[in-house]
């Protein structure tokens, strides 16, 4: 009930491409989505996130699209760079507590 | 806005040991911090939520005596490994919450020898 299915599990998307990552949640109580984006050895930082009475936001290359009826969303990155090459967290939040997912490692290629 | 900040970022010690980590909120208050563990190439492990002025609340089977959190500011959390062992290298990371968005700190590299 409390899970957040991510996937892939890894990533690997040449420069100027779309990198797709895909979460599913099963608590309909969630009302709040964030992703985060984590160097190795750094702490996370927010991307961009999404609550689930809209269906999309974009916030420069990056865009969440939310499907709440499927329990769904996913995060898009457009014209994937070199420097984008982290990993991926989305989570699941419905009281103060996140639910994260278990991470996208992304490899963009030069 | 919203910076967190640790120390410190990395400590090795030895067996036995205790160890504190500071987590700071630089230019805003947190009333809710939280604070995670992660172990290599797995995703963040939430330990407990830490609320000021009050008792910490820690996830089921985290060790409250063994894992000590204090948040005695609005700014201030401090989480102190006590009697360290090597099982609990590992990299610890706060948050402190704005609203329903956590800021994460850097990080704090812990190594038990």
């Amino acid at each position: 009930q409390q899970q957040v299915k991510q996937s892939p599990q890894s990533l690997i998307v040449q420069k100027g491409g779309i990198s797709i990552i895909n979460c599913a949640y099963e608590n309909t109580a969630f009302d709040y989505f964030p992703w985060y984006q984590q160097f190795p050895g750094k702490g996370p930082a927010l991307l961009i996130a999404i609550r689930p009475d809209v269906s999309e936001k974009k916030e420069g290359r990056f865009t969440i699209s939310f499907n709440k009826s499927a329990k769904q969303f996913s995060l898009h990155i457009m014209d994937s760079q070199p420097g984008d090459s982290a990993t991926y967290f989305c989570a699941g939040s419905g009281t103060y507590k996140y639910i994260f997912g278990t991470g996208t490692r992304l490899k963009v290629l030069a | 806005g919203a910076v967190v900040s640790q120390h410190p970022s990395r400590v090795i010690c030895k067996s036995g040991t205790s160890v504190k980590i500071e987590c700071r909120s630089l230019d805003f208050q947190a009333t809710t911090m939280f604070w995670y563990r992660q172990f290599p190439k797995q995703s963040l492990m939430l330990m407990a939520t830490s609320n000021e002025g009050s008792k910490a609340t820690y996830e089921q089977g985290v060790e409250k005596d063994k894992f000590l959190i204090n948040h005695a500011s609005l700014t201030l959390s401090t989480l102190t490994v006590t009697s360290a062992h090597p099982e609990d290298s590992s990299f610890y990371i706060c948050s402190a919450r704005v609203g329903d968005t956590q800021y994460f700190g850097p990080g704090t590299r812990l190594t038990v020898l």
